[in-house]
């Protein structure tokens, strides 16, 4: 089984859609991250979340918004989607203070 | 500013050789990870460094962190073909609490 698995694995869509990227880790970690990689291959952290609880949240636009329906899951929500929102997002989950992270495939938006 | 700078930002050895990676960072951490990123796939996790480790070593890894100077180094010994990646450092930063600041990653090409 998939520790951290994130779907779709491609979304292409036209600016202006709203749209969903869903994360689920069986892993039974209590923190979970969004992350967005741009052309560069720069990794950027978007959201945390340690038990249903946002505990960072960078200089990300508010038209990104995490939800996590349970301790195993952060889905990202993006609205309005925009033509420099293209790039790779990837879903981590860690166990705690001093581990690692494991990261999902990634989703590959593209923005048309 | 980025918290992980990777140096250089790309590398092409071969087969057999040794590879050598840096990482400078800014602030106080709590640990250092490294991380491997195979083409189109998600990051998969290393080693970690605590801080008040100096070296490390994982089967052909070897890891070394100088908090004085705030840098490390991620050295493969006898690379093979299937070590082509893209390579980044991420700190778990004192003053971000549990996160992972990347650097923007050394990209390793080992020649067969």
């Amino acid at each position: 089984d998939t520790a951290v698995s994130q779907t779709p694995k491609y979304l292409v869509t036209q600016m202006g859609n709203d749209k969903s990227i869903k994360c689920e880790q069986n892993l039974g970690h209590d923190t979970m991250y969004w992350y967005k990689q741009d052309s560069k291959k720069f990794l950027k952290i978007m959201f945390s979340y340690n038990n249903k609880e946002l505990i960072i949240n960078e200089t990300v636009p508010n038209r990104f918004s995490p939800k996590s329906p349970d301790k195993a899951h952060l889905n990202l929500h993006i609205n309005s989607l925009e033509l420099g929102d293209s790039a790779v997002y990837f879903c981590a989950s860690s166990p705690g203070q001093g581990k690692g992270a494991f990261f999902g495939q990634g989703t590959r938006l593209t923005v048309v | 500013s980025q918290q992980g700078e990777e140096d250089p930002q790309a590398l092409s050895i071969q087969e057999g050789e040794n590879a050598t990676m840096n990482c400078s960072y800014k602030t106080s951490i709590n640990n250092l990870q490294w991380y491997r990123q195979n083409s189109g796939r998600g990051l998969v996790h290393l080693i970690l460094i605590r801080s008040n480790e100096r070296e490390k070593h994982s089967g052909r890894l070897r890891v070394t962190l100088d908090t004085s100077k705030k840098s490390s180094s991620l050295l493969i010994t006898a690379s093979r073909a299937a070590d082509t990646a893209s390579y980044f450092c991420a700190t778990d930063a004192r003053n971000y609490g549990q996160n992972f600041v990347f650097g923007p990653g050394t990209r390793l090409s080992v020649l067969p």
